[in-house]
């Protein structure tokens, strides 16, 4: 079973909004991954967890916190966001790198987030 | 220089035609790689990962050029449900541990009957 999953689908908040993401994955993987995806753009990475640790951290402002409670779990918090957060945020996973893989991700479909 | 690109596009074509996605990288470290499509207002797919010595699935091969850091995806009998963007993946060397992952801007494939 491939299959990543994201609550909520959609998000409205205003910018004094306190928000999370939710990320859930069945797959055994040991890596997760967080992506902001804008229109008509590629997704671009936000944060990587490795065996639960934070592995990367692509200079993402403060006011998104990601949170790993455990392999098959991954929030993001959000707090005090801007109009020009608004995009898809998608999470993935992976197997990890081991020895001959190519660390495949499988993503979610993804929470589209409007700031207002 | 971008760290990962691709041809522009957009791409039409009729059903039937064979097209070629090409792309390019500049990390020489790079370790996997990867073509992905994605719809419009979905999650990017995996399409196939990308290695030296070739590989095809069905319709579709990739192949991947380390020397000149070059990747490239051929659709041969293109269909109308291969309309789509596809998205060139680098994922990074072992300097980033292997998990920094750049994407290609894509290539929006348009097949028409």
């Amino acid at each position: 079973d491939t299959e990543v999953t994201q609550t909520p689908k959609h998000l409205v908040m205003g910018m004094t909004n306190k928000k999370s993401l939710k990320c859930e994955q069945h797959m055994g993987h040991r890596a997760m991954y967080w992506y902001k995806q804008k229109a008509k753009k590629p997704p671009e990475l936000m944060f990587v967890y490795s065996y639960e640790k934070l592995s990367i951290n692509e200079s993402v402002p403060s006011r998104f916190s990601p949170e790993c409670p455990n392999s098959s779990l991954l929030n993001l918090h959000l707090h005090a966001l801007q109009p020009e957060d608004s995009a898809l945020y998608l999470c993935a996973s992976s197997q990890g790198l081991t020895s001959g893989s190519p660390n495949e991700q499988f993503f979610g479909p993804g929470t589209r987030l409007t700031v207002l | 220089r971008k760290e990962v690109e691709q041809d522009p596009g957009p791409f039409n074509v009729p059903e039937g035609a064979t097209v070629a996605f090409n792309c390019t990288y500049s990390n020489s470290a790079s370790q996997s790689f990867f073509w992905y499509r994605q719809d419009c207002r979905k999650e990017p797919k995996l399409l196939m990962s990308v290695y030296s010595s070739g590989n095809e699935d069905g319709r579709f091969t990739a192949q991947l050029n380390r020397a000149s850091q070059y990747i490239s995806l051929l659709i041969r009998d293109s269909k109308l449900s291969d309309s789509a963007t596809y998205l060139c993946v680098v994922n990074g060397g072992i300097d980033t541990g292997g998990f920094k992952t750049i994407f290609g801007a894509g290539t929006r494939l348009f097949v028409k009957a």
